[in-house]
């Protein structure tokens, strides 16, 4: 069965600071993995995704990502956060076409210090 | 070009009641998917509708039930209602056939079981 695990329920960095969220997978077909913000009563913004090629990939918000297949992760990353991250975000994974729709970690909860 | 929109907003039901929320699919779409996202959770996929049959089911029971309509709109029903029901109900549309089979997610309908 396929799984998300988001090691880190809370992180914590302050403003202007690098960011990394882990994110790691399982899933016994090729996955199809994204990352989506939630701000506080909202539904889920769509941050970037990872089909196929690139293992980097670019996001909105000057998010980027990278596939590592051999240790199943997608991890998310920013070089320099702003206050207005601070935001609750999940990895999911899912499958080109599946009708299983997709599986999302816990989700880490991100608190930036001014 | 216009996003995923649901409705109502929030709502509040007594146990026992039967409930529907619904959700209009953002345009060109023709995939429609409801997931459950209890507080503190990631969501959880309920079920998956194309071409007006539901052809993918989460571990939901049968009291949740849906509905595509010709214009890819949808309806999630869910009777007998249950204090665990309470959660945020998310819609997510997305083109299946089209390469990709991103979902784009609505804001969602908090409902709230007493």
């Amino acid at each position: 069965a396929q799984s998300v695990t988001q090691p880190d329920i809370h992180i914590t960095v302050s403003e202007g600071a690098s960011l990394e969220l882990r994110c790691n997978y399982s899933y016994g077909a090729t996955p199809y993995l994204f990352w989506y913000v939630q701000s506080p009563g909202q539904g889920l913004q769509l941050l970037l995704k990872y089909f196929s090629g690139d293992t980097l990939v670019q996001g909105i918000k000057g998010f980027e990502a990278e596939f590592k297949r051999s240790q199943s992760s997608f991890n998310l990353r920013k070089p320099s956060v702003h206050w207005s991250d601070a935001a609750e975000y999940f990895c999911a994974v899912g499958a080109l076409g599946g009708a299983d729709g997709l599986t999302f970690g816990k989700g880490t909860h991100l608190i930036i210090q001014p | 070009e216009t996003g995923v929109t649901q409705s109502p907003t929030h709502l509040i039901k007594t146990r026992g009641q039967q409930v529907t929320l619904r959700c209009s699919s953002q345009s060109g779409h023709n995939t429609v998917s409801w997931y459950q996202q209890a507080l503190g959770q990631g969501p959880q996929f309920i079920f998956q509708y194309y071409r007006e049959e539901e052809n993918g089911r989460g571990n939901f029971p049968p009291r949740f039930s849906g509905l595509q309509f010709p214009n890819y709109s949808s309806e999630l029903n869910v009777n007998a209602l249950e204090l665990d029901d309470s959660a945020l109900y998310l819609c997510a549309s997305s083109l299946v056939g089209g390469g990709t089979d991103t979902q784009y997610f609505g804001p969602g309908t908090r409902l709230t079981v007493l």
